[in-house]
């Protein structure tokens, strides 16, 4: 059974601030990791996806990546309130596979004016 | 393109009825996932479309659910009979190919009274 596990929050962070949120992920034949935002009563929409170990950078969001440890990260700097949603962290066991994704509950964001 | 489109909107019937959700993925998509995402369970896959064809159904939780995809245009999820339980947003999204971006349609909410 895959599991992916996130902190669900409320993540409370203050505007400007960076907002940093945690995902760990239970099958290490993991390849393809997805972040979504979800807004209240809205449909999930595609934040950044990463394949590799390592960073990756898109303006404000940054993806982490540490497959030895099983964990993925998203990083918001100058937090805004229009960032305030549920950030669903996503896995999918074969790098360019076409299995579904896994997703986690969800981290409920709120960036305070 | 218009994007993935689901309907309707909001479905509320009563135990014991049947109930279609339809889909209609992005044009050219080769993909097509449904999911159902609940506060308890969060976002589950409940099957998967490779070219209208059936890959993984393994997240359909009861035979009373069924899915067909008839042409590459067109899902339908169907409950029959409906039951309580099965209230929850429902999700169909499509990807283009072996990449696993998924792009969701705006769900269905569902309602069985």
């Amino acid at each position: 059974q895959k599991e992916v596990e996130q902190n669900s929050g409320p993540l409370s962070v203050p505007e400007g601030a960076i907002a940093s949120l945690n995902c760990t992920y239970s099958d290490r034949g993991s390849q393809s990791f997805f972040w979504y935002r979800q807004y209240s009563g809205k449909s999930p929409e595609l934040i950044m996806f990463i394949y590799s170990n390592g960073d990756k950078e898109d303006g404000r969001f940054t993806a982490q990546l540490n497959k030895a440890s099983q964990y993925v990260s998203l990083l918001i700097r100058d937090s805004q309130p229009s960032d305030s949603a549920t950030y669903l962290c996503a896995v999918n066991e074969e790098g360019g596979g076409a299995d579904g994704l896994t997703f986690g509950k969800g981290t409920h964001l709120i960036i305070q004016p | 393109d218009a994007g993935v489109i689901q309907s309707p909107r909001h479905e509320v019937t009563e135990m014991g009825q049947e109930v279609t959700l339809r889909c209609k993925p992005i044009s050219g998509h080769d993909y097509l996932f449904w999911y159902r995402q609940t506060m308890m369970r969060g976002l589950e896959l409940l099957i998967y479309f490779n070219n209208n064809v059936p890959i993984d159904d393994s997240g359909m939780p009861e035979d009373r659910f069924s899915a067909k995809m008839p042409n590459a245009s067109f899902s339908t999820l169907k409950i029959q009979p409906s039951e309580p339980r099965d209230s929850a947003v429902y999700f169909c999204a499509s990807s283009l190919n072996r990449k696993n971006i998924q792009y969701f349609g705006a769900g269905t909410r569902l309602s069985v009274l």
